[in-house]
């Protein structure tokens, strides 16, 4: 199994620009999401989705989107890049085992925005 | 919402020793609470679940304390290794079963 994988891995992007990261997972997970992390900050939800066809936000969504038209997959998209969305992006899942939620994290996509 | 504190200085502790860092939370007592390692440039990995019926869950070197009236919860590494330096996250549930939230993590430098 290959766990929760996430492409691409570094993004260099400049203010305005568009584009999507995608998160695959092979584990049959319910449970997606995308957080951001940024020093001093910890992990923060951006939008998450408990299962095909949902999604639902989270503490910091503004100026992304999600989708999830497949259960393996999540994807995040940013419309329009600003300098503030630069940071480290993650996805994780977990199953829909109540009271064992742990998740399953991606290698991480580091976005900078110029 | 729940606001969780955990001890934003890095621990440095020498090898040998056991270290103990910290997760506190300030709103209502979580049904359970989970601890995370993090390696630099990687995604965090699950360690640890404890329930709030526990006080003590152990694995191998490991053991997390869960004291739900200090609202506080210990997580310690004993014999520890320089292989357990790492930033080291409590999380917590919020809204329900569906998500969580993740304190930023401390820091953890075993010295040889």
């Amino acid at each position: 199994n290959a766990g929760v994988t996430q492409t691409p891995k570094f993004r260099v992007l400049k203010t305005g620009q568009s584009m999507t990261l995608l998160c695959a997972q092979d584990m049959n997970h319910e449970y997606m999401y995308w957080y951001r992390q940024d020093p001093g900050m910890g992990l923060r939800l951006i939008h998450y989705s408990v299962g095909e066809g949902t999604t639902a936000k989270g503490e910091v969504p503004d100026g992304y989107n999600v989708s999830r038209l497949k259960k393996q997959n999540f994807l995040l998209g940013l419309e329009s890049a600003a300098p503030s969305q630069t940071s480290v992006y993650f996805c994780a899942s977990s199953g829909q085992e109540r009271g064992r939620d742990e998740q399953y994290f991606g290698p991480g996509t580091r976005l900078t925005v110029t | 919402s729940q606001k969780i504190e955990q001890n934003s200085e890095a621990l440095n502790i020498q090898e040998g020793k056991t270290a103990t860092l910290t997760c506190n939370y300030t709103n209502y007592s979580p049904a359970y609470l989970q601890w995370y390692r993090q390696d630099p440039g990687r995604g965090p990995v699950f360690l640890l679940l404890i329930r709030e019926n526990e006080k003590e869950k152990r694995k191998e070197r490991l053991k997390v304390t869960f004291d739900t009236t200090l609202k506080q919860s210990l997580f310690h590494i004993t014999a520890s290794q320089p292989a357990d330096s790492a930033t080291y996250l409590c999380a917590l549930p919020s809204g329900g079963y569906q998500k969580v939230t993740f304190g930023t993590g401390t820091k953890l430098q075993v010295i040889p």
